[in-house]
């Protein structure tokens, strides 16, 4: 079936420094992703969707400069945090729509992001 | 966006069945109803979902109340890897329609 990966699955950075998260489909091409965050015990929170070839759409309250999305091919988007927080600890967890099943989300696995 | 309501959380034996259930009482007519998992530490996975009629598959059933402002999620057999938390999410048939607003779902326990 179709398959939505993550890189890295983990990651620790220092405070003030930026961070790519990478994610790819493995077997379908995917016009839009969408990206969210999960706090610890919390629901997954939208915070944007990435749109190939185009600027990506953020939800109300998420910093676009903060959150940067390129979605430069139809099977790869990257979210970089910018000038990381330790408030930006979460898990950032990505998602993509494949073209034979339209009414399904693929969530690929996750990535722990931890800000020291 | 439509809103969902579910209990925190709910206990179950193994091999029992499970209903979780899900109120949406301002979902609109072009709503579809989709149910996705999350086992600890990993992505969400879809499990089912329907628009108004109930709907079967290998993993689990779907009930929807005749006005849809309700559903269930009825698994047939619970097992441990069945224990996760459960969210009811409402799917606009409308532009941007993948995108989903999740509630706070229900995490499910099971007990051997």
């Amino acid at each position: 079936g179709a398959v939505v990966s993550q890189h890295p699955s983990r990651v620790i950075c220092k405070s003030g420094t930026s961070v790519k998260i990478e994610c790819r489909s493995l077997d379908f091409q995917a016009t839009t992703m969408f990206w969210y965050r999960q706090f610890p015990k919390q629901s997954l929170m939208l915070m944007a969707t990435s749109n190939e070839g185009s600027k990506a759409t953020y939800e109300q309250g998420v910093e676009k400069d903060k959150f940067l999305i390129n979605h430069a091919s139809l099977t790869l988007s990257t979210l970089t945090v910018t000038s990381a927080h330790p408030e930006d600890s979460s898990f950032y967890i990505c998602s993509a729509t494949p073209p034979t099943a339209d009414y399904e989300q693929y969530f690929g696995p996750g990535t722990r992001l931890t800000v020291t | 966006d439509a809103k969902t309501t579910q209990p925190n959380s709910m206990e179950s034996n193994e091999e029992e069945p499970v209903h979780l259930p899900c109120n949406h009482s301002t979902i609109s007519g072009t709503d579809y109803i989709h149910w996705y998992r999350q086992l600890p530490s990993q992505g969400p996975e879809y499990v089912i979902h329907g628009l108004t009629s109930n709907v079967n598959n290998r993993m689990a059933s779907l009930a929807i109340a005749e006005d849809r402002k309700s559903s269930t999620l009825i698994l047939h057999r619970a097992t441990l890897r069945d224990a996760a938390v459960y969210y009811c999410i409402l799917r606009p048939q409308v532009y941007n329609f993948n995108k989903f607003y999740f509630g706070s779902g229900t995490k499910l326990n099971v007990k051997p």
